[in-house]
């Protein structure tokens, strides 16, 4: 039974177009929220968020978590091609998983030029 | 800083041999963690540890063992290899903010 569920699992799009990508779970004892994007090789960290409402940018990127909805959304706007990859959402509990992330099985963004 | 490293890079291996990976990070990172990639699977944690001389089961386990002697090495084991463990393996290590992963290790077991 998934923890994290990532919407979509697949995306294509033209450089220029913004897309949001989207992030649920369920989870006990949420204590923060991580973004990943990962082109060939391993996951590089984007965003930790912890705090509802509360946005995180990075130039094109940002993210914001809702804990109301218990989701997250990640936009890129103004999209290229060296966007294209796998966009991972993984959330951490506490308790005795103190440490330990979850993780969604990722959405595969392709950028065409 | 090296940051985390993983040997070897890509392994072949037919069914039954045994084999080890070997994780090892430089940020003095309390927790380390071994995960198994999948076309379309995300990111599914095997097993990790939250300090030296601990080991905890992840979400798939099974066919692997794992030590952690010294707090910047973290070691996988598959003690008789099949072809379901067939898969790319990536090391990552954290405090308690973001995990950094290591290059991955792309296993093919024949």
């Amino acid at each position: 039974e998934d923890k994290v569920v990532q919407s979509p699992l697949s995306l294509v799009v033209h450089e220029g177009d913004t897309v949001t990508l989207n992030c649920s779970y369920e989870v006990t004892n949420f204590r923060s929220l991580l973004w990943y994007k990962q082109e060939k090789k391993a996951p590089t960290f984007l965003f930790m968020l912890t705090s509802s409402g509360i946005e995180k940018k990075s130039g094109r990127l940002s993210s914001i978590l809702d804990k109301k909805e218990l989701s997250s959304i990640l936009n890129i706007t103004a999209t290229q091609t060296g966007d294209s990859a796998i966009y991972l959402c993984a959330v951490r509990a506490g308790g005795s998983t103190l440490g330990r992330l979850y993780f969604g099985r990722g959405t595969q963004l392709t950028v065409w030029p | 800083n090296a940051g985390v490293t993983q040997t070897p890079k890509f392994r072949v291996l037919k069914t039954g041999q045994s084999m080890t990976l070997l994780c090892a990070q430089d940020m003095n990172h309390e927790y380390m963690y071994w995960y198994r990639q999948d076309p379309g699977m995300g990111l599914r944690l095997i097993h990790y540890s939250v300090g030296e001389g601990t080991t905890a089961k992840g979400e798939v386990p099974d066919g692997y063992n794992v030590s952690r002697l010294k707090k910047q090495n973290f070691l996988l084991g598959l003690e008789s290899a099949a072809p379901s463990q067939t898969s790319v393996y990536f090391c990552a290590s954290s405090n308690y903010n973001e995990q950094f992963f290591g290059p991955g290790t792309r296993l093919t077991v024949l």
